[in-house]
């Protein structure tokens, strides 16, 4: 069965930085486009970002574009987002999710990690 | 505000059916037949249910049924349970500029 798990969450204060990491196992890691999605408290599912198997193309949405950068390295078969000039509107659960061959269709998520972003 | 519309709330007893709706526009849901359903139970991963319009994953119950018609997009649950109580999330894709895009998503309550 496929695994995501998630870490490098936590508490940082506005215009402050973290690093997500997503560990994957147990399916091809290089063949897969891995995506971020975010839950902030009491609202619904929010897609971050993506980024292709090979690492060569990059998606995000509007609000974190110039703030957020996805990345992967397939030999450690994880998953990153780097998480910069961080906003209280930031905070929320996210997760790491596995896309099928087609975008947008995420087959398996991880557990989650909470980012607080607080004064 | 999200890209995709869906109520805010449905409700049905057990056994009964319900559906939700999930309304875009022809550059997401309308252009593609990759509309996604996801089963969120508070404090758990969500779990796909339905992908490009109509497919089920293996495992998830026939009771599950997913269509499309123009921009909207609709999610079927027959002989509702009570572990259906959940809230539902449509997305689809929306071309290499936007990609991918959520509903607000749906809370059943089974009555």
């Amino acid at each position: 069965e496929v695994q995501l798990l998630e870490s490098g969450g936590g508490l940082a204060q506005p215009g402050g930085s973290l690093r997500l990491s997503c560990a994957a196992s147990r399916f091809t890691f290089s063949s897969y486009v891995m995506n971020w999605v975010r839950q902030a408290p009491g609202k619904g599912l929010e897609w971050v970002s993506a980024i292709s198997g090979s690492g060569e193309y990059t998606y995000y949405t509007d609000s974190v574009k110039g703030r957020f950068i996805i990345s992967r390295d397939n030999s450690k078969n994880t998953l990153y987002l780097q998480m910069d000039n961080l906003r209280v509107d930031d905070t929320a659960v996210y997760y790491c999710a596995k896309a099928t061959t087609v975008a947008g269709t995420f087959n398996y998520w991880g557990q989650g990690t909470l980012v607080t972003v607080s004064p | 505000q999200s890209a995709l519309t869906q109520p805010a709330s449905v409700s049905g007893s057990p056994g009964q059916s319900i559906t939700i709706s999930c309304t875009g526009t022809s550059s997401d849901v309308g252009g593609y037949n990759y509309v996604s359903w996801y089963q969120h139970h508070p404090g758990k991963a969500p779990k796909l249910i339905i992908y490009e319009v109509r497919n089920r994953p293996s495992g998830v119950p026939d009771r599950f049924s997913g269509s499309k018609s123009g921009n909207t997009a609709s999610l079927t649950i027959s002989g509702l349970q009570a572990e259906d109580e959940a809230d539902y999330y449509c997305t689809s894709y929306a071309g290499t500029t936007t990609y991918v895009v959520f509903g607000g998503g749906t809370k059943l309550t089974v009555l």
